[in-house]
């Protein structure tokens, strides 16, 4: 069974496009957070939520937006997309501060992004 | 603006030797550390961490050496298998571990070699 599952693992598009990538979590985390990582191979935080309420939003363009419906999904929409937006984008979750939380992050395989 | 770096991209070293992966920061406000190692098309997965309160935390084969007047860190792996090899991201947070936020390195890739 995959604990933090991402679709779809590769997405191909054109710039000026709308695209979405789906975050499922199946351990009973109430933290999740979406992290890029650019061509450089830094791992950057971008956002996270915490029992569906948006806690780290970091300098992040606008046109990035999450969403949470429930405490087990993060999605992430990007509205019109260029260049700089090719990367891999990790979905994870944690305990929350207080029930556990050890800074253990558990990762999904990550959505490598490619913007022609 | 790197607050936490890996100056070497890679490190190669023999089955059964030790492994020394190393780690500094800039941030004086960090005061809990940890190594996630990675395996090609897979998410990192966390492997050790420690407290500012701490120098050393040991398990199993992993041992995490930190020195706050240096701000360094480093990770040993002894003895080193093949299935060591993997990028080892080094990370570090504020507040104790009861920050959400963690700030990568970039990794290092190890190689084991049999």
């Amino acid at each position: 069974d995959t604990a933090v599952s991402q679709t779809p693992k590769y997405l191909v598009t054109q710039m000026g496009n709308d695209k979405s990538i789906k975050c499922e979590q199946n351990l009973g985390h109430d933290t999740m957070y979406w992290y890029k990582q650019d061509s450089k191979k830094f791992l950057k935080i971008m956002f996270s939520y915490n029992n569906k309420e948006l806690i780290i939003n970091e300098t992040v363009p606008n046109r990035f937006s999450p969403k949470s419906p429930d405490k087990a999904h993060l999605n992430l929409h990007i509205n019109s997309l260029e260049l700089g937006d090719s990367a891999v984008y990790f979905c994870a979750s944690s305990h929350q501060i207080g029930t556990g939380f050890s800074g253990e992050l558990f990762f999904g395989e990550g959505s490598r992004l490619t913007v022609l | 603006d790197q607050q936490v770096k890996q100056n070497s991209p890679s490190l190669s070293v023999q089955e059964g030797r030790i492994s020394i992966l190393n780690c500094d920061y800039t941030n004086s406000m960090f005061d809990y550390f940890l190594w996630y190692k990675k395996y090609p098309a897979e998410g990192p997965t966390f492997l050790i961490s420690i407290s500012s309160i701490k120098d050393k935390n040991e398990d199993g084969r992993f041992t995490v050496f930190l020195n706050k007047s240096a701000k360094h860190l480093s990770l040993h792996i002894v003895p080193s298998q093949p299935g060591d090899s993997a990028v080892y991201f080094c990370a570090a947070s504020s507040s104790g571990g009861s920050n959400y936020k963690l700030t990568f390195g970039k990794g290092t890739l190890l190689t084991v070699n049999p």
